[in-house]
C-alpha cells in the first residue's frame, strides 16, 4: 500500500523554538506539498516541490522555508515557531492530478 | 455550498438516505476537480474526479455532477451510511499537466444519524 508518512501525529514547541516537521513518501513520486488546515479556512497551500532541490512558495509561505534533498523526503521548517503556527499540517505528495496526503502533524506552539 | 469565515458548513442525514454536498469552484479555467473525504484524526483521502469535458462520473456509491455554466460541482452519496461521516473537500486544478497545485474548498461536514 501506497504511503506518505509524517513523522509526527502530534508536537508540542515553544515560541521562537526552530521546528522541522518530515514527510516521507514510498511511491516515487515528483510532486511534494505542504498544507496546513484550520477550521473553516480548508487546506492552505504552504510550499510545494516538483523535484529535488526546488521549491516553489504557495499561498502562505510567510515564517516557512522548506527542504527537499532527496526525492522522497519533503521538510517543512518553521523558523521561529509562532503561537499563530498553532494548526494540523499535512503533507502530500503526487504524480499527476492526484494527491496521496499523510495523516497531518498536529502542532501546538505555546 | 461552501462558506467563508470560521464555520465549516454542516449537513445532517438520515441513515440510508442520499446525501448531496456542494461545492463552488473559482475558476472557469479549472479543468479537473476532485473530491476528498477526511475522517476525525486523518489525512484527506481521495473519492471520485472528474475532467472539465465531462459532466458526470459515477462511483461505488457515490456520484460527482460538475455544470461549468455556473461553476458548481457537487457530490452525491446515495444510501449514506454511519461510515461516510466525515468532512468533505473539494478541490480543483488550473493546470493540465498536474503540476498545478490543488485549490482546495473550505469543506463540508457531513454527520450520519443512525
Amino acid at each position: 500500500d501506497v504511503k506518505v508518512t509524517q513523522s509526527s501525529r502530534y508536537l508540542v514547541k515553544r515560541t521562537g523554538e526552530k521546528v522541522f516537521l518530515e514527510c516521507v513518501q514510498d511511491m516515487d513520486h515528483e510532486n511534494m506539498f505542504w498544507y496546513r488546515q484550520d477550521p473553516g479556512l480548508g487546506l492552505r497551500l504552504i510550499y510545494f516541490s516538483y523535484d529535488v532541490k526546488m521549491k516553489e512558495k504557495g499561498d502562505i509561505p510567510e515564517g516557512y522555508s522548506v527542504s527537499r534533498e532527496k526525492k522522497e523526503r519533503f521538510s517543512l521548517i518553521l523558523e521561529s515557531a509562532s503561537t499563530n503556527q498553532t494548526s494540523m499540517y499535512l503533507c502530500a505528495s503526487s504524480l499527476g492530478f492526484g494527491y496521496t496526503f499523510g495523516s497531518g502533524t498536529r502542532l501546538t506552539v505555546v | 455550498g461552501e462558506s467563508v469565515g470560521l464555520h465549516l458548513p454542516t449537513l445532517s442525514v438520515q441513515e440510508g438516505d442520499n446525501s448531496i454536498i456542494n461545492c463552488a469552484y473559482s475558476n472557469s479555467a479549472s479543468d479537473y476537480f476532485i473530491w476528498y473525504k477526511q475522517e476525525s484524526g486523518k489525512g484527506p483521502q481521495f473519492i471520485i474526479d472528474i475532467r472539465s469535458n465531462m459532466d458526470k462520473r459515477q462511483g461505488q456509491r457515490v456520484t460527482v455532477l460538475l455544470n461549468k455554466t455556473v461553476k458548481h460541482l457537487s457530490l452525491q452519496i446515495a444510501a449514506t451510511q454511519p461510515g461516510d461521516s466525515a468532512v468533505y473537500f473539494c478541490a480543483e486544478s488550473l493546470g493540465n499537466s498536474g503540476n498545478t497545485p490543488l485549490v482546495f474548498g473550505k469543506g463540508t461536514r457531513l454527520s450520519v444519524i443512525a
